[in-house]
């Protein structure tokens, strides 16, 4: 089935650890994105990609990173910069202009 | 990527009709409204979107007004699974030349069916 995978479902790190969260999808998008969702909040986008090896920063990329070195891919590292890493993190790809992103079913980090 | 502003909270009897209001009083031309809804814990989910036609699908409608300032997604018939909370999202046509403009999303409105 075609779709996107985000994994794993629960992650949990020590404090000043990095973490790479994985993301994949077989719909063959062209653009992918991240987002971050704290308890009773809306969604905050992290990082965006159009194409691959291009990305760019959204509204809260400080102390987060990405690669795009595959167009099914788009793995985000969280770093120990991350200054409160412990949410939901929301991966989503479309096809283009005008058209529905698709959501993976998310990561819950928790860092303790 | 224009601002929205939804109610926090709303409330639906199982059976009766929906209406979830969206205010977007600075859209531009080139920006589509898009709804997405969230299940507690899940990823979001697509709905339906437009530009200025009304639209509907096996989900739901989306009127939007002529001025384009505001719309309303309708769910027919709510039931106890459409409990959620509900994005409007306004999203450019274009950003910087390329085709893929990014979603912004608001506060949502959390939507509760009751029996």
């Amino acid at each position: 089935d075609g779709g996107i995978t985000q994994s794993p479902k629960y992650l949990f790190r020590k404090e000043g650890q990095n973490v790479t969260l994985s993301c994949e999808q077989n719909l063959n998008h062209d653009a992918m994105y991240w987002y971050r969702q704290d308890p009773g909040q809306g969604l905050r986008l992290i990082y965006y990609s159009q194409i691959v090896n291009d990305f760019q920063k959204g509204d809260i990329a400080e102390g987060y990173s990405v690669s795009r070195e595959k167009k099914e891919s788009f793995p985000l590292t969280v770093t120990s910069a991350q200054k409160n890493p412990t949410a939901f993190y929301l991966c989503a790809s479309n096809r283009g202009l005008n058209t529905e992103a698709f959501f993976g079913q998310g990561t819950r980090l928790t860092v303790v | 990527d224009a601002k929205t502003t939804q109610p926090p909270s709303m409330d639906c009897a199982e059976g009766r009709a929906a209406n979830l209001p969206c205010n977007h009083s600075t859209i531009s031309g080139n920006e589509y409204v898009y709804w997405y809804r969230q299940i507690h814990s899940q990823g979001p989910q697509y709905i339906i979107h437009g530009l200025k036609n009304n639209e509907t699908n096996e989900m739901a409608s989306l009127i939007i007004t002529e001025d384009r300032k505001s719309s309303t997604l309708i769910l027919p018939h709510a039931t106890l699974r459409d409990t959620a909370v509900y994005y409007c999202i306004v999203r450019v046509g274009n950003a910087g030349g390329t085709s893929y403009g990014k979603l912004t999303f608001g506060q949502g409105t959390i939507l509760t069916v009751h029996p």
